[in-house]
C-alpha cells in the first residue's frame, strides 16, 4: 500500500524558519509535491521534487531523498500568511492519482 | 478568470435527498478529479476523468456518480445523502504529461447533511 506520514501540527515564530517532514511508502516513486491549503480554501500546489537535492523557490524549498524515503518543505522569513496546512503528495504510476498525506498544520505566531 | 469554479459553494441538505455539484475548467487540461476532504482534512481521491472517460474510480459508495459531459466539465451527483457525507468537495483538474502533474482545485463546496 501506499501511506505519507507527516506532523499533524506545528507551531514557529514569525521571521523564523520551520521545516515540514514528509515520510512515505510507495510500491514504486515518481516524485514528490507539496501542497498549501489556508482554511477555508483550496489546496495550491507549492513544489514538485522528482531528484534528490533541495528545490528553492522564494521563500520556500523543498527537499528530497529518495533512499530515505523522506522530504521535507522548509518555510523562511515565516509571515502570519503562511499559516496553513501543508500537504505532501505522491503521484502513483501513470494514473494521474495523487496520494496525499494527513497534512501538517502550521501556526506561525507573531 | 477563474481557473476551476465549482457550484454550489455551499449545501445543506437533509439525509436521504439527492444533490448535484458542478464543475467547469476553462484551463484546456485533459484530466479531472473529485476530491473528499473530511473534517480532519485527510484528502482523498474519489474519481478522475480523462478526456471525458473515467480512468479512476476509488472505493466509493455507487450512490456517487460522476459525469464528465465535455473534458472541461466534470459534475457529481450523490443519491440518498448519508450524514457521513458531509464532507467539503473539491474538484480539480491537470494536464499530465509527466509525473509533475500539477493539479488545479476548485474553490470547494461544504456538504453538510442534516
Amino acid at each position: 500500500g501506499q501511506s505519507l506520514e507527516q506532523p499533524s501540527e506545528v507551531t514557529a515564530v514569525e521571521g523564523a524558519i520551520v521545516q515540514i517532514n514528509c515520510t512515505y511508502q510507495t510500491s514504486g516513486f515518481y516524485g514528490l509535491s507539496w501542497y498549501q491549503q489556508h482554511d477555508g480554501g483550496a489546496p495550491t500546489f507549492l513544489s514538485y521534487n522528482a531528484l534528490d537535492g533541495l528545490e528553492e523557490t522564494g521563500r520556500f524549498s523543498s527537499f528530497l531523498s529518495r533512499s530515505d524515503s523522506y522530504g521535507y518543505l522548509l518555510l523562511q522569513e515565516l509571515q502570519m500568511k503562511d499559516s496553513a496546512s501543508y500537504f505532501c503528495a505522491v503521484p502513483m504510476d501513470s494514473s494521474y492519482k495523487l496520494i496525499f498525506g494527513s497534512g501538517t498544520r502550521l501556526l506561525v505566531r507573531p | 478568470d477563474t481557473a476551476v469554479s465549482q457550484t454550489p459553494k455551499y449545501l445543506v441538505t437533509q439525509m436521504g435527498n439527492d444533490k448535484s455539484i458542478k464543475c467547469e475548467q476553462n484551463l484546456g487540461h485533459d484530466t479531472m478529479y473529485w476530491y473528499k476532504q473530511d473534517s480532519k482534512k485527510f484528502l482523498k481521491i474519489m474519481f478522475s476523468y480523462n478526456n471525458k472517460e473515467l480512468i479512476i474510480n476509488e472505493t466509493v459508495p455507487n450512490r456517487f456518480s460522476p459525469k464528465s459531459p465535455d473534458k472541461a466539465h466534470l459534475n457529481l451527483h450523490i443519491n440518498s445523502l448519508e450524514l457521513g457525507d458531509s464532507a467539503v468537495y473539491f474538484c480539480a483538474s491537470s494536464q499530465p504529461g509527466s509525473f509533475y502533474n500539477e493539479q488545479f482545485f476548485g474553490p470547494g463546496t461544504r456538504l453538510t447533511v442534516l
